[in-house]
């Protein structure tokens, strides 16, 4: 199974600072059509997750462009350009380039 | 307005059963595959199993295999995990999501099952 490390566990923001988040896989996401299967969800408490970007850098429908994601291969990133109250929750990265999909153990953001 | 609203969650004790059924509404549910997807209490996600749109292929996590099995009915707008000789270690709530076959977009409430005697 693709093993997905996520880096830090835990993050504690002043609002309107930035924040990044890390994900690590343990082999390249990049499919031989170009696509990298690569993902970021976003679980408030007490919700389910919540797609935020598709394929590394691309956001989902509806949210901020505070949001990016970048990266490539075996190494991306999620970053906040100014974190706001509502974006407290537990972000998890995730793969689909083969089953089973891996999820990265998840950052817990908190605002300060 | 998209709706997945699961069902069936219970406490259970261990080598017992249980359906569990989601229910879907505006998301064109026969032409998508579908995911199951749990979260053991206060840990992460783990993809459980999916079934592609008319129910032929399906496609389960190594934990699951033999115990568990993930159904549809189309007319019903209806998916389904069936749970075999259920373990401790399969407590979580367990979400149904829409799978776009490399992401999950959509996504319930869940349904919280529980083993222990």
């Amino acid at each position: 199974d693709i093993v997905v490390t996520q880096t830090p566990l835990s993050l504690s923001v002043t609002p309107g600072q930035p924040a990044s988040i890390s994900c690590k896989s343990s082999q390249s996401l990049l499919n031989s059509d170009g696509k990298t299967f690569f993902y970021w969800y976003l679980q408030k408490p007490g919700q389910p997750p919540q797609l935020l970007i598709y394929e590394v850098s691309n956001r989902f429908s509806g949210v901020p462009d505070r949001f990016s994601g970048s990266g490539s291969g075996t190494d991306f990133t999620l970053k906040i350009s100014r974190v706001e109250a509502e974006d407290v929750g537990v972000y998890y990265c995730m793969q689909s380039m083969q089953l089973p999909r891996t999820f990265g153990q998840g950052t817990k953001l908190e605002i300060k | 307005e998209v709706q997945l609203v699961e069902s069936g969650g219970d406490l259970v004790q261990p080598g017992g059963s249980l359906r569990l059924s989601c229910a879907a509404s505006g998301i064109s549910f026969s032409g998508h595959w579908m995911s199951w997807v749990r979260q053991a209490p206060g840990k992460g996600l783990e993809w459980v199993a999916n079934i592609n749109q008319d129910g032929s292929d399906e496609n389960y996590v190594d934990s699951v295999k033999g115990r568990f099995t993930i159904s549809r009915d189309n007319a019903k707008n209806s998916l389904y995990l069936q749970m075999n000789r259920l373990r401790a270690e399969d407590t979580a709530v367990y979400y149904c999501a829409r799978d776009r076959e490399t992401l999950f977009d959509y996504w319930g409430q869940g349904t919280l099952v529980t083993v222990s005697s």
